[in-house]
Protein backbone atom coordinates (compact mmCIF):
# COMPACT_ATOMS: atom_id res chain seq x y z
CA UNK A 1 0.00 0.00 0.00
CA UNK A 2 1.05 3.34 -0.85
CA UNK A 3 -0.67 5.39 2.26
CA UNK A 4 -1.67 8.55 2.13
CA UNK A 5 -0.35 10.44 -0.96
CA UNK A 6 -0.19 14.56 -1.74
CA UNK A 7 0.95 16.48 -4.79
CA UNK A 8 2.63 18.22 -4.96
CA UNK A 9 5.45 18.51 -2.85
CA UNK A 10 6.03 22.00 -2.92
CA UNK A 11 4.06 24.64 -4.94
CA UNK A 12 4.44 28.62 -5.09
CA UNK A 13 1.45 30.58 -6.30
CA UNK A 14 0.88 34.13 -7.14
CA UNK A 15 -1.83 36.05 -5.20
CA UNK A 16 -5.02 35.33 -7.09
CA UNK A 17 -4.15 32.22 -8.57
CA UNK A 18 -6.33 29.00 -8.33
CA UNK A 19 -4.52 25.63 -7.25
CA UNK A 20 -5.81 21.82 -6.17
CA UNK A 21 -3.74 20.22 -4.10
CA UNK A 22 -4.56 16.19 -4.15
CA UNK A 23 -4.58 14.09 -1.58
CA UNK A 24 -5.38 10.17 -2.06
CA UNK A 25 -5.17 6.55 0.21
CA UNK A 26 -5.57 3.20 -0.77
CA UNK A 27 -6.65 1.99 2.62
CA UNK A 28 -10.48 2.08 2.08
CA UNK A 29 -10.26 4.76 4.84
CA UNK A 30 -13.61 6.24 5.43
CA UNK A 31 -12.51 9.52 7.30
CA UNK A 32 -10.39 11.88 5.34
CA UNK A 33 -8.96 15.67 6.72
CA UNK A 34 -7.14 18.47 5.49
CA UNK A 35 -5.19 20.26 8.20
CA UNK A 36 -2.64 23.42 7.36
CA UNK A 37 0.41 24.05 10.17
CA UNK A 38 1.77 26.85 10.80
CA UNK A 39 4.73 28.11 12.54
CA UNK A 40 4.24 27.84 16.48
CA UNK A 41 0.56 26.52 15.98
CA UNK A 42 -1.07 23.39 16.20
CA UNK A 43 -2.22 21.53 13.43
CA UNK A 44 -5.92 23.52 12.35
CA UNK A 45 -8.23 21.60 10.58
CA UNK A 46 -9.78 22.93 7.16
CA UNK A 47 -12.40 20.31 6.25
CA UNK A 48 -12.97 17.30 6.30
CA UNK A 49 -15.19 13.93 5.29
CA UNK A 50 -16.55 11.12 6.53
CA UNK A 51 -17.26 9.39 3.45
CA UNK A 52 -17.57 10.00 -0.50
CA UNK A 53 -19.95 12.62 -1.25
CA UNK A 54 -20.05 13.98 2.43
CA UNK A 55 -17.43 16.62 3.42
CA UNK A 56 -18.12 19.32 6.41
CA UNK A 57 -16.12 22.34 7.19
CA UNK A 58 -13.24 22.10 10.06
CA UNK A 59 -11.67 25.07 12.17
CA UNK A 60 -10.68 27.39 9.18
CA UNK A 61 -12.37 26.68 5.89
CA UNK A 62 -12.97 30.09 4.85
CA UNK A 63 -10.87 30.46 1.06
CA UNK A 64 -10.75 26.29 0.86
CA UNK A 65 -13.13 23.71 -1.00
CA UNK A 66 -13.14 20.17 -0.71
CA UNK A 67 -15.37 17.19 -2.43
CA UNK A 68 -15.21 13.32 -2.06
CA UNK A 69 -16.39 11.77 -5.37
CA UNK A 70 -14.82 8.20 -4.26
CA UNK A 71 -13.57 7.26 -1.27
CA UNK A 72 -9.89 7.53 -2.32
CA UNK A 73 -9.84 10.92 -3.08
CA UNK A 74 -10.12 13.92 -1.20
CA UNK A 75 -8.55 16.88 -3.64
CA UNK A 76 -8.20 20.68 -1.52
CA UNK A 77 -9.18 23.68 -3.70
CA UNK A 78 -7.97 27.24 -3.50
CA UNK A 79 -10.18 28.71 -5.64
CA UNK A 80 -8.23 32.54 -5.11
CA UNK A 81 -4.58 32.54 -3.42
CA UNK A 82 -3.87 34.72 -0.81
CA UNK A 83 -0.15 35.17 1.14
CA UNK A 84 -2.00 34.45 4.34
CA UNK A 85 -2.41 30.85 3.28
CA UNK A 86 0.96 30.23 2.76
CA UNK A 87 1.58 27.23 4.85
CA UNK A 88 2.34 23.76 5.38
CA UNK A 89 -0.79 21.68 4.29
CA UNK A 90 -1.16 17.57 5.70
CA UNK A 91 -4.13 15.38 4.34
CA UNK A 92 -4.84 12.53 6.60
CA UNK A 93 -7.23 9.47 6.89
CA UNK A 94 -8.26 6.84 9.26
CA UNK A 95 -10.58 3.64 8.85
CA UNK A 96 -13.14 5.16 11.24
CA UNK A 97 -13.79 8.36 12.71
CA UNK A 98 -12.48 7.76 15.98
CA UNK A 99 -9.81 4.94 15.09
CA UNK A 100 -6.54 4.74 17.20
CA UNK A 101 -4.68 5.67 13.84
CA UNK A 102 -4.54 8.41 11.60
CA UNK A 103 -2.37 8.33 8.80
CA UNK A 104 -1.10 11.18 7.49
CA UNK A 105 0.31 12.32 3.60
CA UNK A 106 4.10 13.49 3.73
CA UNK A 107 2.67 17.29 3.39
CA UNK A 108 2.26 20.14 0.75
CA UNK A 109 4.79 23.47 1.12
CA UNK A 110 2.72 26.22 0.02
CA UNK A 111 4.07 29.73 -0.87
CA UNK A 112 1.58 32.20 -1.66
CA UNK A 113 3.45 35.53 -2.85
CA UNK B 1 -5.94 30.50 26.24
CA UNK B 2 -5.35 27.67 24.26
CA UNK B 3 -7.58 24.24 25.28
CA UNK B 4 -4.50 22.31 25.10
CA UNK B 5 -1.23 23.18 26.20
CA UNK B 6 1.88 21.32 25.79
CA UNK B 7 4.98 22.03 28.09
CA UNK B 8 7.83 22.58 27.26
CA UNK B 9 7.84 24.14 23.99
CA UNK B 10 11.68 22.82 23.48
CA UNK B 11 13.68 20.66 25.21
CA UNK B 12 17.51 19.85 25.10
CA UNK B 13 18.36 16.60 26.41
CA UNK B 14 21.50 13.98 26.40
CA UNK B 15 21.43 10.40 24.86
CA UNK B 16 20.59 8.20 27.39
CA UNK B 17 18.44 10.61 29.28
CA UNK B 18 14.79 9.80 30.69
CA UNK B 19 12.23 12.24 28.53
CA UNK B 20 9.10 13.60 29.59
CA UNK B 21 6.73 16.24 27.63
CA UNK B 22 3.84 17.08 29.16
CA UNK B 23 0.25 18.07 28.04
CA UNK B 24 -3.00 19.76 29.59
CA UNK B 25 -5.93 20.46 28.41
CA UNK B 26 -9.43 21.99 29.53
CA UNK B 27 -12.28 20.60 28.04
CA UNK B 28 -14.23 17.51 28.33
CA UNK B 29 -12.27 14.86 26.07
CA UNK B 30 -13.04 11.25 24.47
CA UNK B 31 -9.28 10.69 23.80
CA UNK B 32 -6.12 11.91 23.75
CA UNK B 33 -3.43 11.17 21.17
CA UNK B 34 0.30 11.91 20.86
CA UNK B 35 1.99 12.20 17.69
CA UNK B 36 5.81 12.45 16.31
CA UNK B 37 6.49 14.50 13.59
CA UNK B 38 9.76 14.19 12.19
CA UNK B 39 12.20 16.68 11.30
CA UNK B 40 11.03 15.95 7.77
CA UNK B 41 7.81 16.68 8.15
CA UNK B 42 6.34 13.54 8.42
CA UNK B 43 3.50 12.84 11.27
CA UNK B 44 3.49 9.41 12.51
CA UNK B 45 0.57 8.40 15.20
CA UNK B 46 2.02 7.08 18.53
CA UNK B 47 -0.88 6.49 20.61
CA UNK B 48 -4.94 7.10 21.37
CA UNK B 49 -5.56 7.10 25.12
CA UNK B 50 -8.60 7.57 27.32
CA UNK B 51 -7.41 6.17 30.33
CA UNK B 52 -4.20 4.75 32.35
CA UNK B 53 -1.47 4.03 30.62
CA UNK B 54 0.04 2.83 27.08
CA UNK B 55 3.48 1.43 26.45
CA UNK B 56 4.96 0.52 22.54
CA UNK B 57 8.84 0.26 23.09
CA UNK B 58 11.03 2.82 24.76
CA UNK B 59 7.83 5.35 24.68
CA UNK B 60 5.31 5.33 27.41
CA UNK B 61 1.73 7.87 27.22
CA UNK B 62 -0.42 8.11 30.44
CA UNK B 63 -2.89 10.06 31.13
CA UNK B 64 -5.23 11.29 34.27
CA UNK B 65 -8.29 12.18 33.48
CA UNK B 66 -9.84 14.12 36.70
CA UNK B 67 -6.34 16.14 36.40
CA UNK B 68 -6.85 16.85 32.46
CA UNK B 69 -3.42 16.10 31.70
CA UNK B 70 -1.43 13.24 29.73
CA UNK B 71 2.30 12.90 29.90
CA UNK B 72 4.51 11.34 27.39
CA UNK B 73 7.80 9.37 28.39
CA UNK B 74 10.35 8.59 26.28
CA UNK B 75 13.11 5.92 28.19
CA UNK B 76 16.54 5.84 26.99
CA UNK B 77 16.44 7.93 24.80
CA UNK B 78 18.62 8.53 21.65
CA UNK B 79 19.13 10.72 18.88
CA UNK B 80 16.50 9.37 16.15
CA UNK B 81 14.40 10.28 18.75
CA UNK B 82 14.51 13.85 18.27
CA UNK B 83 11.04 15.22 16.62
CA UNK B 84 8.53 17.63 17.56
CA UNK B 85 5.80 15.36 19.85
CA UNK B 86 2.26 16.59 19.15
CA UNK B 87 -0.73 16.45 21.87
CA UNK B 88 -4.03 16.56 20.15
CA UNK B 89 -7.52 15.66 21.96
CA UNK B 90 -10.81 14.69 20.98
CA UNK B 91 -13.62 16.41 22.45
CA UNK B 92 -16.74 15.12 23.89
CA UNK B 93 -18.86 17.15 21.88
CA UNK B 94 -17.53 16.75 18.70
CA UNK B 95 -16.53 12.75 17.59
CA UNK B 96 -14.73 13.73 14.57
CA UNK B 97 -12.41 16.47 15.37
CA UNK B 98 -9.03 16.86 17.06
CA UNK B 99 -7.96 20.14 18.90
CA UNK B 100 -4.05 20.34 18.24
CA UNK B 101 -1.30 21.17 21.04
CA UNK B 102 1.59 23.30 19.29
CA UNK B 103 3.70 20.71 19.53
CA UNK B 104 7.40 19.68 21.66
CA UNK B 105 11.04 20.01 19.94
CA UNK B 106 12.76 17.47 21.47
CA UNK B 107 16.72 17.08 20.79
CA UNK B 108 18.53 14.37 21.89
CA UNK B 109 22.60 15.07 21.58
CA UNK B 110 24.43 11.97 21.08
Amino acid sequence: NAGVTQTPKFQVLKTGQSMTLQCAQDMNHEYMSWYRQDPGMGLRLIHYSVGAGITDQGEVPNGYNVSRSTTEDFPLRLLSAAPSQTSVYFCASSYRRNQETQYFGPGTRLLVL
Amino acid sequence: KNEVEQSPQNLTAQEGEFITINCSYSVGISALHWLQQHPGGGIVSLFMLSSGKKKHGRLIATINIQEKHSSLHITASHPRDSAVYICAVRTLDSNYQLIWGAGTKLIIKP
